[in-house]
């Protein structure tokens, strides 16, 4: 059962326009919600995070909004840039929790 | 310079036999994660560890072991037990519970059964 869901598995966007990748959970016990970065054959990398006490948490060109009565979050990437190309995985934690809950991940493609 | 490195970065294997992987960490995490990814499924949890010498199963533990003898290292066995091995897994540790923290994960070890 997957209680994290990316249901968009690609996304394609122009350079420096705005990319935005989408995320559902179900699980209402989630407090914490990152997102990661992954190039092929390497681990993934940390992004941003955001706590449910807040909506928003912004990190030069990376935004992420958290909208916990829609058990939804999304990534905001301003102006996007070829090198933001790569998988997206967003994650998520419980309070007193001893694991991370990942999605499925989106692949984003900025084309020059 | 610290992180997470996992050991090789390619394996080959024949069906059949086991087959260990390496993590090793020297961010002084008390937590540790393995993962396996599969096209188009994500990363899912294999075994986690919170303390030395304790472990638990994750969703997909089946044909999987571990063992946790030092807070640095949390190797894993890929067993013959298990039915699809062939994939990427990724080691990872956290600081301490996965709340309110980020897990740092290693470069991955791709596992071939042939």
């Amino acid at each position: 059962d997957q209680q994290v869901k990316q249901n968009s598995p690609s996304l394609s966007v122009q350079e420096g326009r705005i990319s935005i990748l989408n995320c559902d959970y179900t699980n209402s016990m989630f407090d914490y919600f990152l997102w990661y970065k992954k190039y092929p054959a390497e681990g993934p990398t940390f992004l941003i995070s955001i706590s449910s006490i807040k909506d928003k948490n912004e990190d030069g060109r990376f935004t992420v909004f958290l909208n916990k009565s829609a058990k939804h979050l999304s990534l905001h990437i301003v102006p996007s840039q070829p090198g933001d190309s790569a998988v997206y995985f967003c994650a998520a934690s419980a309070y007193f929790g001893n694991q991370f809950y990942f999605g499925t991940g989106t692949s984003l493609t900025v084309i020059p | 310079d610290g992180g997470i490195t996992q050991s090789p970065k390619y394996l080959f294997r024949k069906e059949g036999q086991n087959v260990t992987l390496s993590c090793e960490q020297n961010l002084n995490h008390d937590a540790m994660y393995w993962y396996r990814q599969d096209p188009g499924q994500g990363l899912r949890l294999i075994y986690y560890s919170q303390i030395v010498n304790d472990f638990q199963k994750g969703d997909i533990a089946e044909g999987y072991s571990v063992s946790r003898e030092k807070k640095e290292s949390f190797p894993l066995t890929v067993t013959s037990a298990q039915k699809n091995p062939t994939a990427f897994y990724l080691c990872a540790s956290s600081i301490g519970r996965a709340e309110n923290t980020e897990a740092f994960f290693g470069q991955g070890t791709r596992l071939t059964v042939v």
